[in-house]
């Protein structure tokens, strides 16, 4: 069975500081999926960034990135110019690329941005 | 459009109750997935739909029957439902192909049991 392990409660940031979430898999399996995602109080989960495993290029999206270490089964979350917006709950999930499977959810990293 | 929509937002219900949550999505999306989210955790999931079937059923207790009437509708029905069954209900779709990797979450149903 597949493990996600956040190692981190709770985090904290200076607004427009950097900061880096921690997450570390564990899968027998060579094709997955490996998303972050974010859930303000407002509870919606919004996807943040998603790494295909087979993809050695760690994935960006703006502000946000990932540094993913296929061998060593890591793939943490650095998020640049914290902003208040980004104060949520993070999530770190997996998935194994076939149809119907669903997302394992690391147990997330509560995300506190100082102004 | 890249929503997924439930209602209702909030429900409370007494322990006798017969209740629904719906879903609805309509981004062509095959695989519908509902979980559910207690405070401070992460969602855990209950059950997913493939192609309109139940795919995947994690031992979820009989008083939570899930349906699935069409490829863009996903309901929940809930009945003596317990106080520990409150929490926050989220339903998720996603592709089915291979390259259609993430789950679109709704905003959720926060569901009180009394």
């Amino acid at each position: 069975a597949q493990t996600v392990t956040q190692s981190q409660p709770e985090m904290s940031v200076q607004e427009a500081e950097t900061v880096t979430l921690s997450c570390t898999y564990d899968t027998s399996e060579s094709d997955y999926y490996l998303f972050w995602y974010k859930q303000p109080p407002s509870r919606q989960m919004i996807l943040v960034i998603r790494q295909e495993a087979y993809k050695q290029q760690n994935a960006t999206e703006n502000r946000f990135s990932v540094n993913f270490q296929k061998a060593a089964k890591s793939f943490s979350l650095k998020i640049s110019d914290s902003q208040l917006g980004d104060a949520a709950m993070y999530f770190c999930a997996y998935r194994r690329n076939n149809a119907g499977n669903m997302l394992t959810f690391g147990g997330g990293t509560r995300l506190m941005v100082k102004p | 459009d890249t929503e997924v929509t439930q209602t209702p937002k909030h429900l409370v219900m007494g322990m006798t109750n017969k209740k629904s949550l719906k879903c609805e999505q309509h981004m062509g999306h095959r695989a519908m997935y509902w979980y559910k989210q207690k405070a401070k955790k992460p969602p855990e999931l209950m059950f997913v739909y493939s192609y309109e079937k139940l795919s995947i059923n994690e031992s979820v207790p009989s008083r939570f029957s899930p349906e699935c009437p069409n490829s863009s509708l996903l309901n929940l029905h809930l009945h003596a439902l317990q106080p520990e069954d409150s929490a926050l209900y989220l339903c998720a779709s996603s592709g089915t192909g291979r390259g259609t990797g993430e789950l679109f979450f709704g905003e959720g149903s926060r569901l009180t049991v009394l």
